[in-house]
Protein backbone atom coordinates (compact mmCIF):
# COMPACT_ATOMS: atom_id res chain seq x y z
CA UNK A 1 0.00 0.00 0.00
CA UNK A 2 1.21 3.58 -0.90
CA UNK A 3 1.77 5.59 1.68
CA UNK A 4 -0.25 8.54 -0.10
CA UNK A 5 -2.90 7.26 -2.73
CA UNK A 6 -4.74 10.07 -5.11
CA UNK A 7 -6.58 9.38 -8.30
CA UNK A 8 -3.92 9.70 -11.46
CA UNK A 9 -7.41 10.86 -13.34
CA UNK A 10 -7.51 12.97 -15.55
CA UNK A 11 -10.32 14.62 -13.82
CA UNK A 12 -12.19 16.68 -15.88
CA UNK A 13 -15.43 18.83 -14.96
CA UNK A 14 -17.22 21.70 -16.70
CA UNK A 15 -16.21 25.22 -16.06
CA UNK A 16 -18.47 26.21 -13.05
CA UNK A 17 -18.35 22.46 -11.25
CA UNK A 18 -17.23 21.66 -8.13
CA UNK A 19 -14.25 19.22 -8.45
CA UNK A 20 -13.81 17.02 -6.20
CA UNK A 21 -9.91 15.56 -5.42
CA UNK A 22 -9.42 12.51 -2.99
CA UNK A 23 -6.72 11.43 -0.92
CA UNK A 24 -6.45 8.64 1.35
CA UNK A 25 -2.91 7.67 3.56
CA UNK A 26 -1.55 4.78 5.61
CA UNK A 27 0.13 6.15 8.62
CA UNK A 28 -2.50 6.79 11.37
CA UNK A 29 0.19 8.76 12.75
CA UNK A 30 0.71 11.68 10.81
CA UNK A 31 -0.41 15.25 11.98
CA UNK A 32 -0.50 17.14 9.22
CA UNK A 33 -2.00 17.56 5.91
CA UNK A 34 -1.44 19.74 2.55
CA UNK A 35 -2.66 20.24 -0.87
CA UNK A 36 -0.59 21.72 -3.44
CA UNK A 37 -1.37 22.58 -7.15
CA UNK A 38 1.45 22.06 -9.77
CA UNK A 39 0.88 23.47 -13.15
CA UNK A 40 3.10 21.79 -16.16
CA UNK A 41 6.10 23.01 -16.30
CA UNK A 42 6.14 24.36 -12.48
CA UNK A 43 6.88 23.37 -9.25
CA UNK A 44 4.29 23.24 -6.26
CA UNK A 45 2.35 26.04 -4.88
CA UNK A 46 0.74 25.37 -1.57
CA UNK A 47 -2.74 25.71 -1.41
CA UNK A 48 -4.04 24.84 1.86
CA UNK A 49 -3.28 22.72 5.36
CA UNK A 50 -5.62 21.21 7.13
CA UNK A 51 -4.60 19.84 10.90
CA UNK A 52 -8.04 19.01 12.26
CA UNK A 53 -10.74 16.97 11.21
CA UNK A 54 -13.61 18.97 9.41
CA UNK A 55 -13.80 20.94 6.46
CA UNK A 56 -11.42 24.38 6.24
CA UNK A 57 -12.34 26.76 3.77
CA UNK A 58 -10.63 29.42 2.17
CA UNK A 59 -12.32 31.10 -1.01
CA UNK A 60 -13.29 28.59 -3.46
CA UNK A 61 -11.17 25.73 -2.00
CA UNK A 62 -12.23 23.34 0.96
CA UNK A 63 -10.13 21.03 2.45
CA UNK A 64 -11.85 18.05 4.53
CA UNK A 65 -10.24 15.71 7.12
CA UNK A 66 -11.26 12.53 8.66
CA UNK A 67 -8.39 10.95 10.45
CA UNK A 68 -10.76 7.84 11.68
CA UNK A 69 -10.79 7.25 7.32
CA UNK A 70 -7.38 8.40 6.99
CA UNK A 71 -9.20 10.40 4.50
CA UNK A 72 -8.36 14.03 2.97
CA UNK A 73 -10.00 15.89 0.17
CA UNK A 74 -10.33 19.00 -1.46
CA UNK A 75 -13.03 20.91 -3.29
CA UNK A 76 -13.24 23.38 -5.60
CA UNK A 77 -16.13 25.22 -6.07
CA UNK A 78 -16.74 27.20 -9.49
CA UNK A 79 -13.72 25.85 -11.31
CA UNK A 80 -11.97 27.76 -13.82
CA UNK A 81 -10.06 26.85 -16.54
CA UNK A 82 -7.01 28.21 -15.04
CA UNK A 83 -8.13 25.13 -12.13
CA UNK A 84 -6.46 22.81 -14.73
CA UNK A 85 -3.30 21.44 -12.75
CA UNK A 86 -1.80 18.48 -11.02
CA UNK A 87 -3.12 18.94 -7.26
CA UNK A 88 -0.37 16.74 -4.85
CA UNK A 89 -1.74 15.44 -1.53
CA UNK A 90 0.81 15.76 0.97
CA UNK A 91 0.96 14.33 4.48
CA UNK A 92 3.37 15.39 6.92
CA UNK A 93 4.46 11.98 9.15
CA UNK A 94 6.41 14.00 11.91
CA UNK A 95 8.33 16.86 11.19
CA UNK A 96 9.95 16.76 8.21
CA UNK A 97 8.97 13.21 7.39
CA UNK A 98 6.24 14.48 4.23
CA UNK A 99 5.20 12.29 1.70
CA UNK A 100 3.39 13.28 -1.26
CA UNK A 101 1.01 11.22 -3.34
CA UNK A 102 1.41 11.36 -7.41
CA UNK A 103 -1.17 14.33 -7.96
CA UNK A 104 -4.48 14.25 -9.46
CA UNK A 105 -4.39 15.94 -12.71
CA UNK A 106 -7.33 18.17 -13.53
CA UNK A 107 -8.61 19.90 -16.29
CA UNK A 108 -11.40 22.10 -16.56
CA UNK A 109 -13.26 22.51 -19.74
CA UNK A 110 -15.08 25.97 -20.45
CA UNK B 1 6.19 35.47 3.06
CA UNK B 2 7.73 32.20 2.99
CA UNK B 3 9.56 32.69 -0.82
CA UNK B 4 12.22 30.53 -2.03
CA UNK B 5 14.54 31.18 -4.94
CA UNK B 6 16.62 29.23 -7.24
CA UNK B 7 19.11 29.63 -9.56
CA UNK B 8 19.53 29.11 -12.52
CA UNK B 9 16.07 28.38 -13.62
CA UNK B 10 17.44 26.22 -16.31
CA UNK B 11 20.48 25.16 -17.76
CA UNK B 12 22.11 23.50 -20.49
CA UNK B 13 25.80 21.78 -20.19
CA UNK B 14 27.94 19.02 -21.16
CA UNK B 15 28.44 15.53 -20.32
CA UNK B 16 30.80 15.13 -18.20
CA UNK B 17 30.71 18.84 -16.31
CA UNK B 18 29.74 20.01 -13.02
CA UNK B 19 26.30 22.13 -12.63
CA UNK B 20 25.68 23.68 -9.13
CA UNK B 21 21.88 24.56 -8.29
CA UNK B 22 21.37 27.07 -5.63
CA UNK B 23 18.24 27.24 -3.36
CA UNK B 24 17.66 30.54 -0.88
CA UNK B 25 14.90 31.20 1.15
CA UNK B 26 14.13 34.72 1.10
CA UNK B 27 12.25 35.96 3.48
CA UNK B 28 12.70 32.92 6.22
CA UNK B 29 15.46 31.12 7.47
CA UNK B 30 15.25 27.88 6.94
CA UNK B 31 16.11 25.10 9.06
CA UNK B 32 15.32 21.91 6.51
CA UNK B 33 15.54 22.15 2.61
CA UNK B 34 14.53 19.46 0.59
CA UNK B 35 15.73 18.42 -3.20
CA UNK B 36 13.80 16.52 -5.35
CA UNK B 37 13.93 15.23 -8.89
CA UNK B 38 10.67 15.30 -11.06
CA UNK B 39 11.05 13.69 -14.80
CA UNK B 40 8.47 14.41 -17.41
CA UNK B 41 4.76 13.17 -16.39
CA UNK B 42 6.15 11.82 -13.06
CA UNK B 43 5.63 12.90 -9.52
CA UNK B 44 8.11 14.23 -7.32
CA UNK B 45 10.90 12.22 -6.13
CA UNK B 46 12.39 13.29 -2.82
CA UNK B 47 16.55 13.16 -3.17
CA UNK B 48 17.74 14.54 0.34
CA UNK B 49 17.01 16.41 3.19
CA UNK B 50 19.43 18.44 4.40
CA UNK B 51 19.86 20.73 7.81
CA UNK B 52 22.22 23.78 8.52
CA UNK B 53 25.03 22.72 9.11
CA UNK B 54 24.91 18.65 8.85
CA UNK B 55 25.31 16.63 6.54
CA UNK B 56 22.49 16.21 4.04
CA UNK B 57 20.47 13.08 4.31
CA UNK B 58 20.01 10.86 1.31
CA UNK B 59 17.00 8.56 0.09
CA UNK B 60 17.49 5.25 -0.62
CA UNK B 61 19.03 4.92 -4.67
CA UNK B 62 20.37 8.31 -4.57
CA UNK B 63 24.14 8.77 -5.04
CA UNK B 64 25.46 11.03 -2.44
CA UNK B 65 28.59 11.30 -4.49
CA UNK B 66 27.22 12.65 -7.24
CA UNK B 67 24.48 14.61 -6.00
CA UNK B 68 26.53 16.79 -3.21
CA UNK B 69 24.40 18.65 -1.45
CA UNK B 70 25.44 21.88 0.73
CA UNK B 71 23.84 23.67 3.65
CA UNK B 72 26.20 26.37 4.53
CA UNK B 73 23.35 28.91 5.80
CA UNK B 74 19.94 28.93 7.41
CA UNK B 75 19.46 30.18 3.51
CA UNK B 76 21.53 29.12 1.33
CA UNK B 77 21.66 25.30 0.19
CA UNK B 78 23.66 24.08 -3.09
CA UNK B 79 23.05 20.76 -5.27
CA UNK B 80 26.23 19.55 -7.18
CA UNK B 81 25.55 17.45 -10.27
CA UNK B 82 28.87 16.22 -10.60
CA UNK B 83 29.83 14.66 -14.18
CA UNK B 84 26.88 15.07 -14.86
CA UNK B 85 25.25 12.56 -17.87
CA UNK B 86 22.47 12.74 -20.22
CA UNK B 87 20.08 10.53 -17.94
CA UNK B 88 20.60 13.32 -15.14
CA UNK B 89 18.27 16.11 -17.21
CA UNK B 90 15.25 16.75 -15.32
CA UNK B 91 13.66 19.33 -13.33
CA UNK B 92 14.98 19.49 -9.85
CA UNK B 93 13.01 21.35 -7.14
CA UNK B 94 14.02 22.58 -3.94
CA UNK B 95 11.24 23.26 -0.70
CA UNK B 96 12.34 24.66 2.28
CA UNK B 97 10.31 24.60 5.90
CA UNK B 98 11.18 27.29 8.41
CA UNK B 99 11.71 27.82 12.34
CA UNK B 100 8.22 28.71 12.99
CA UNK B 101 6.14 26.65 10.67
CA UNK B 102 8.36 23.55 10.63
CA UNK B 103 5.53 21.21 9.24
CA UNK B 104 4.94 23.27 6.11
CA UNK B 105 6.97 22.92 2.29
CA UNK B 106 7.85 25.85 0.43
CA UNK B 107 9.12 25.44 -3.11
CA UNK B 108 11.34 26.73 -5.28
CA UNK B 109 10.30 27.92 -8.94
CA UNK B 110 12.77 24.64 -9.69
CA UNK B 111 15.89 24.56 -12.40
CA UNK B 112 15.88 22.33 -15.31
CA UNK B 113 18.99 20.88 -16.22
CA UNK B 114 19.51 19.66 -19.70
CA UNK B 115 22.83 17.54 -20.28
CA UNK B 116 24.15 16.78 -24.06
Amino acid sequence: QKEVEQNSGPLSVPEGAIASLNCTYSDRGSQSFFWYRQYSGKSPELIMSIYSNGDKEDGRFTAQLNKASQYVSLLIRDSQPSDSATYLCAVNRNNNDMRFGAGTRLTVKP
Amino acid sequence: GAVVSQHPSWVICKSGTSVKIECRSLDFQATTMFWYRQFPKQSLMLMATSNEGSKATYEQGVEKDKFLINHASLTLSTLTVTSAHPEDSSFYICSATGTTKTDTQYFGPGTRLTVL
